[in-house]
């Protein structure tokens, strides 16, 4: 069984660029997450989808992050326009449940480098 | 408000001697608790989780932790540090409700000594 696959695995942008950061869940998995780690900050969570639908978008930061998924299957993340703060280890993660319990696998998130 | 701490944010140790990673929670209900990894340029990897079960839970490599409600601690332990045991680890817990988000700690960077 594949796991969560994301992509780019690296970018490196200029201020005021746009970047769209994609996440392909583990298949059946409805539940996809999206957490960020800024430099030195600890791992926070952006936002939870069940399927297509977003159940929680309190952690995105601000207006210029966009996130879909479209068809409920892979989602993306798209940055516009990218300021230096938004530099930091993107991660996805998907579960097949929604339960505290239940095991969420993480991808090898996206570095993304805003100069 | 749930919460994790780690009470270390180094750790050196040699090989083949015992490993302990600290971690205090705080949750006004029975919580959900991880220790995800993290090796270099590499995802994060769920080592183990705590769900009520048994307060003494096993991982995978070795590694186990025990959750001490009257302390509030999920301490990971493993008695004789690998080399490939180098990485990051967090201490997560699970805020339940409708998006069970997890709230990670600050992380705990694990160097092995030859």
């Amino acid at each position: 069984e594949a796991g969560v696959t994301q992509f780019p695995s690296h970018s490196v942008i200029e201020k005021g660029q746009t970047v769209t950061l994609r996440c392909d869940p583990i298949s059946g998995h409805d539940n996809l997450y999206w957490y960020r780690r800024v430099m030195g900050k600890e791992i926070k969570f952006l936002l939870h989808f069940v399927k297509e639908s977003k159940q929680d978008e309190s952690g995105m930061p601000n207006n210029r992050f966009l996130a879909e998924r479209t068809g409920g299957t892979y989602s993306t993340l798209k940055v516009q326009p990218a300021e230096l703060e938004d530099s930091g280890v993107y991660f996805c993660a998907s579960s097949h449940y929604q339960a505290s319990r239940e095991t969420q696998y993480f991808g090898p998130g996206t570095r993304l480098l805003v100069l | 408000a749930q919460s994790v701490t780690q009470l270390d944010s180094h750790v050196s140790v040699s090989e083949g001697t015992p490993v302990l990673l600290r971690c205090n929670y705080s949750s006004s209900y029975s919580p959900s608790l991880f220790w995800y990894v993290q090796h270099p340029n590499k995802g994060l990897q769920l080592l183990l989780k705590y769900t009520s079960a048994a307060t003494l839970v096993k991982g995978i490599n070795g590694f186990e932790a025990e959750f001490k409600k009257s302390e509030t601690s999920f301490h990971l332990t493993k008695p004789s540090a690998h080399m490939s045991d180098a990485a990051e680890y967090f201490c997560v817990v699970s805020e339940r409700g409708a998006t069970n988000k997890l709230i990670f700690g600050t992380g705990t960077l694990l160097a092995v000594q030859p």
